[in-house]
């Protein structure tokens, strides 16, 4: 499976958007780029996956460059309680496995 | 549906005891997965399942034992635990479309004496 670049910690002020990047540049073509997050020291949390085409749900949007070399998860509008951990992860295994990196801390600042 | 659940949340173990973390889900998922998560670092794959009565390796297996006897379940196992093995346990579980969402479990919080 691919390996995922992401910034250690990002700061975001409530109510603004929180763009995170995450570069995945020798992802290959049938490999699907997953977002999970961790808040304070729950179990990780589904937030989102896609393979080409950029995705949207109610937690956020994924945005994927048309080469798919990176990736941008949005929070539209963030609050105090999306501070967490958010990890980017490719992967494309038939067993679901996932290879967790340290992912980008981000806090939402009042 | 109570998700994924884990038993205990929390231990407290000596060097060279053994003991058994269960996962256990309600989803009726087919796939399932132990992580151990150190201080300040991502999770580490250490043993799945892709099915009742199957079991693989992961990135971190040594150490410890899995079995998936109930589809419901999946056990993880220390032998004779050691001090490098103190940390957060969490298990998850996919539905049989291997590219979807992990449900995660709670976690439980292992200490080695």
């Amino acid at each position: 499976d691919a390996k995922t670049t992401q910034p250690p910690s990002m700061d975001c002020a409530e109510g603004r958007a929180a763009n995170l990047p995450c570069n995945h540049s020798t992802i290959s073509g049938n490999e699907y780029v997953y977002w999970y997050r961790q808040i304070h020291s729950q179990g990780p949390q589904y937030i989102i996956h896609g393979l080409k085409n950029n995705e949207t749900n109610e937690m956020a949007s994924l945005i994927i460059t048309e080469d798919r070399k990176s990736s941008t998860l949005i929070l539209p509008h963030a609050t105090l309680r999306d501070t967490a951990v958010y990890y980017c992860i490719v992967s494309t295994s038939n067993t679901g496995k996932l290879i967790f990196g340290q992912g980008t801390t981000l806090q939402v600042k009042p | 549906n109570a998700g994924v659940t884990q038993t205990p949340k929390f231990r407290v173990l000596k060097t060279g005891q053994s003991m058994t973390l269960l996962c256990a889900q309600d989803m009726n998922h087919e796939y399932m997965y132990w992580y151990r998560q150190d201080p300040g670092m991502g999770l580490r794959l250490i043993h799945y399942s892709v099915g009742e009565g199957t079991t693989a390796k992961g990135e971190v297996p040594d150490g410890y034992n899995v079995s998936r006897l109930k589809k419901q379940n999946f056990l993880l196992g220390l032998e004779s635990a050691a001090p490098s093995q103190t940390s957060v346990y969490f298990c998850a579980s996919l539905r049989n479309n291997a590219n979807n969402e992990q449900f995660f479990g709670p976690g439980t919080r292992l200490t080695v004496l």
